[in-house]
């Protein structure tokens, strides 16, 4: 089955500097990627996905890449805010009505 | 619109007792996911269900644990004989019914086994 490798683990960034979290994935088939972020005691909440048919994608602060060949995409926050502070997950699904397979996670600290 | 509710929020059982876990999907999604997030960890998918059927099933314990998702109400997980090791938070998240790839959660419940 699929497997979704995370890193780092943390990270922790000054305000206003960029953090970039890596994930790479197993099952070639895959085609959905998704990213989720998750506040001490909330739900994971959906911040930003990429299909297989592009290669970027961007939403103000937040752009995540993909690379179908080496199979790995990142996630990248510009101008990190105290507020970015979370934990960030990476996920990777087949297609429409398919479950997600999660990365372990980076715990972002963004010091003011 | 409402989001994906789940309920009861915290649920604290004894070893041995029975914990049933309620999730409504959002209005118009008829596709429900079960995740179960232990401690410090990831999420790990469980099942996958649409109304009246269980579509994957290959993250499920053989034991123990059932899922449905009736033509009316909410789906519910269910843990029979919770263990200790059972004390995690189990997300619920529902997608539309026509092919939509997102999946949006639900608030978690909290499940406590004493």
């Amino acid at each position: 089955g699929e497997n979704v490798e995370q890193h780092p683990s943390t990270l922790s960034v000054q305000e206003g500097d960029s953090a970039v979290i890596k994930c790479t994935y197993s099952d070639s088939a895959s085609n959905y990627f998704p990213w989720y972020k998750q506040e001490l005691g909330k739900r994971p909440q959906l911040i930003i996905d990429i299909r297989s048919n592009v290669g970027e994608k961007k939403d103000q602060r937040i752009a995540v890449t993909l690379n179908k060949t080496a199979k790995h995409f990142s996630l990248h926050i510009t101008e990190t805010q105290p507020e970015d502070s979370a934990v960030y997950f990476c996920a990777a699904s087949k297609a429409a009505g398919n479950k997600l397979t999660f990365g372990g996670g980076t715990r972002v600290l963004v010091k003011p | 619109n409402a989001g994906v509710m789940q309920n009861p929020r915290h649920l604290v059982r004894r070893r041995g007792q029975e914990a049933r876990l309620r999730c409504s999907p959002m209005k118009g999604h008829s596709h429900v996911y079960w995740y179960r997030q232990l401690p410090e960890e990831g999420l790990k998918f469980m099942v996958y269900l649409q109304k009246e059927n269980i579509i994957d099933e290959s993250g499920m314990p053989k034991e123990r644990f059932s899922a449905e998702f009736p033509k009316e109400g909410p789906s519910i997980l269910r843990i029979q004989q919770v263990v200790r090791g059972d004390s995690a938070a189990y997300f619920c998240a529902s997608s539309p019914e026509t092919g939509a790839d997102e999946q949006y959660f639900g608030p978690g419940t909290r499940l406590t086994v004493t």
